[in-house]
Order: structure tokens, then C-alpha cells, then sequence
């Protein structure tokens, strides 16, 4: 299984901060490479796939990057609904696996 | 719109059968570029991808190595609708289970998550 690691675990950030999340593979996956957001009793909501693809109705301050085995996903000015658990997921090979989330919260 | 409902018990004896239901509108179960997955959620094992059944001229399953003695993922094609059945359950199967929609590798549709609990 292509295992996904996301750091940081956790962060605090303020209104209007720039905002970085990494995920790394443990092998190559191309750009086969998603992020989702997920708020406390939702389903996760996808917000960019292929490693940069905006989903639709995402806001543009959401952007992503990488491939290979490197990836991040940057919110350019936080915002007050931004507060949630990003996690990264891949789409290379079976099974799909996710990162194991990072928690955004209020400083 | 696509939306997907899901529907099952929330509380499952151990050793028993969790079994819970997608209920799928705006698509069809039969469609030839989606794949019907079910993924669960726990604190202790994060987000997991269970397996899928998908409709290629045939049906086709796969299922994750963990749980492949265990799982089975069925279309009900007369209810536009699939169903995991997850047997010899025991407490680590306690989780959210979410069904969802795969299209070109994405997960952009979601159930809104059934909350299983293991427990006699």
C-alpha cells in the first residue's frame, strides 16, 4: 500500500494568514493526487484534484502543487470557514489511501 | 444533482453483520465511468478505503486486503442503490462509514456518514 504522510498534524493560524499543508507518498504517484476538506460531523468535501485541479465552487485562495512524491496545498488568505481537517488522498494504485489529516485551528 | 443517502442500524453486535445501504440520485448504479466506494473513518485508523463495485459490461468488486475475508459490496440495481455488508464484526469496526462516488479517481460525492457503533 502507498502510504501518505501529512505534516504538519496540526497548526494554528490567524485570519488572513498564508497557509501550507504537506503530504508526501512513499512512492511515486504522478499527479494522482487529491485534498479534501472536512468539517466536525461532514463528509469530507473535495477541493482540488490531480494535484492541481480546482474542484468547482472551490474558492481560488485554495491552490496545489507537486508531484511525484511531494505535494502541498496552500490557502493563500485564511478565512474564517478555511477552519477544518485537510486531508490528502492518492488515486495512483488500489487501495486508496489518505493522509492522516491536518487539523486547522484558530490562533 | 448528484446526492447519495445512506441508511442502516448504528449499533451492531459483536461477531454480527454491519450492513448499510447508499441509496444513489442524479446518476445510476450502472454508470460506466463511476465506481461506488464505501470508506470509513475512526480516530484510531483515520480515513480507510474499504472497496468498491463497479459496472464495466460486467461487475466487477475490489475490496481492501484487510477486510477481504469479511466484505462484500453489493449493487441493488432495482433500487439504483449498493450496500456494504461487513461480517464478524468486533469493536475495532466501530467507525463512521461513508459511501461515496469515484470519477476519474476523485471522491467529489459523499454520503453523509453512518456512525456504527460495536458494542453488545
Amino acid at each position: 500500500d502507498i502510504q501518505m504522510t501529512q505534516s504538519p498534524s496540526s497548526l494554528s493560524a490567524s485570519v488572513g494568514d498564508r497557509v501550507t499543508i504537506t503530504c508526501r507518498a512513499s512512492q511515486s504517484i504522478n499527479s494522482y493526487l487529491s485534498w479534501y476538506q472536512q468539517k466536525p460531523g461532514q463528509a469530507p468535501k473535495l477541493l482540488i484534484y490531480t494535484a492541481s485541479t480546482l474542484q468547482s465552487g472551490v474558492p481560488s485562495r485554495f491552490s496545489g502543487s507537486g508531484s511525484g512524491t511531494d505535494f502541498t496545498l496552500t490557502i493563500s488568505s485564511l478565512q474564517p470557514e478555511d477552519f477544518a481537517t485537510y486531508f490528502c488522498q492518492q488515486s495512483y494504485s488500489l487501495p486508496r489511501t489518505f493522509g492522516q489529516g491536518t487539523k486547522v485551528e484558530i490562533k | 444533482q448528484i446526492q447519495l443517502q445512506q441508511s442502516g442500524p448504528g449499533l451492531v453486535k459483536p461477531s454480527q453483520t454491519l450492513s448499510v445501504t447508499c441509496a444513489i440520485s442524479g446518476d445510476s448504479v450502472f454508470s460506466n465511468s463511476a465506481a461506488w466506494t464505501w470508506i470509513r473513518q475512526s480516530p484510531s485508523r483515520g480515513l480507510e478505503w474499504l472497496g468498491r463495485t463497479y459496472y464495466r459490461s460486467k461487475w466487477y468488486n475490489d475490496y481492501a486486503v484487510s477486510v477481504k475475508s469479511r466484505i462484500t459490496i453489493n449493487p441493488d440495481t432495482s433500487e439504483n442503490q449498493f450496500s456494504l455488508h461487513l461480517n464478524s464484526v468486533t469493536p475495532e469496526d466501530t467507525a463512521v462509514y461513508y459511501c461515496a462516488r469515484e470519477f476519474v479517481s476523485v471522491y467529489g460525492f459523499w454520503g453523509q456518514g453512518t456512525l456504527v457503533t460495536v458494542s453488545s
